[in-house]
């Protein structure tokens, strides 16, 4: 059963406007989210985190929400740039899990010139 | 700068073969983790290290093994490769201090193994 949930498997936006990204979790232990980005044929890079005590983060251009009563986080990117097309993944750990991760599927964002 | 370095980008191997993926991190962390990922799959945990000589398994154990005698490397092991290991393999580390929740993990450039 999954944990963490990413339903859209892509996304195309236009540059210069928003793209969001959903992620849904099924465990109420969860208390810290990251995104990372991935390129093809190279590792995840961590993009930005949040902890259960938040609702809001933000760094530059990315800001991620989170709506603990609806078990739901989203990752903004404002605005969209053609290198922003990649692959992002949610994950989620719980205090005491010594730094396991569960990761989503993955989103592919497409941003279009 | 964490660095997480991967000792091939690209590997070819025959089915049967014994393979030996190797990850260092230069940033002192007590963690480390390999997972391998494949498309519509997402980042599945194989195994993973506390400390020196400590493992854990994860998600998808099966058909692999690990090695941790120093703290700065993990090495993934196919004890006898098969096609259908062929995937990315990816390496991470974190500082895995908990009272801090530095659950950051930091990955390496990845190894695309293909299993002939």
């Amino acid at each position: 059963d999954q944990q963490v949930k990413q339903n859209s498997p892509s996304l195309s936006v236009q540059e210069g406007r928003i793209s969001i990204l959903n992620c849904d979790y099924t465990n109420s232990m969860f208390d810290y989210f990251l995104w990372y980005k991935k390129y093809p044929a190279e590792g995840p890079t961590f993009l930005i985190s949040i902890s259960s005590i938040k609702d809001k983060n933000e760094d530059g251009r990315f800001t991620v929400f989170l709506n603990k009563s609806a078990k739901h986080l989203s990752l903004h990117i404002v605005p969209s740039q053609p290198g922003d097309s990649a692959v992002y993944f949610c994950a989620a750990s719980e205090g005491g899990s010594q730094g396991n991760l569960i990761f989503g599927k993955g989103t592919k964002l497409s941003v279009k010139p | 700068d964490v660095k997480v370095t991967q000792s091939s980008r690209y590997l070819v191997k025959r089915t049967g073969e014994k393979v030996f993926l190797e990850c260092v991190q230069d940033m002192d962390h007590e963690n480390m983790f390999w997972y391998r990922q494949d498309p519509g799959l997402g980042l599945r945990l194989i195994y993973f290290s506390y400390d020196v000589k400590m493992k854990e398994k994860g998600d998808i154990p099966e058909g692999y093994s690990v090695s941790r005698e120093k703290k700065e490397r993990f090495s993934l092991i196919l004890e006898s490769a098969s096609t259908n290991q062929t995937s990315m393999y990816l390496c991470a580390s974190s500082p895995g201090d908990i009272t801090l929740r530095t659950d950051t993990q930091y990955f390496g450039p990845g190894t695309r193994l293909t299993v002939l």
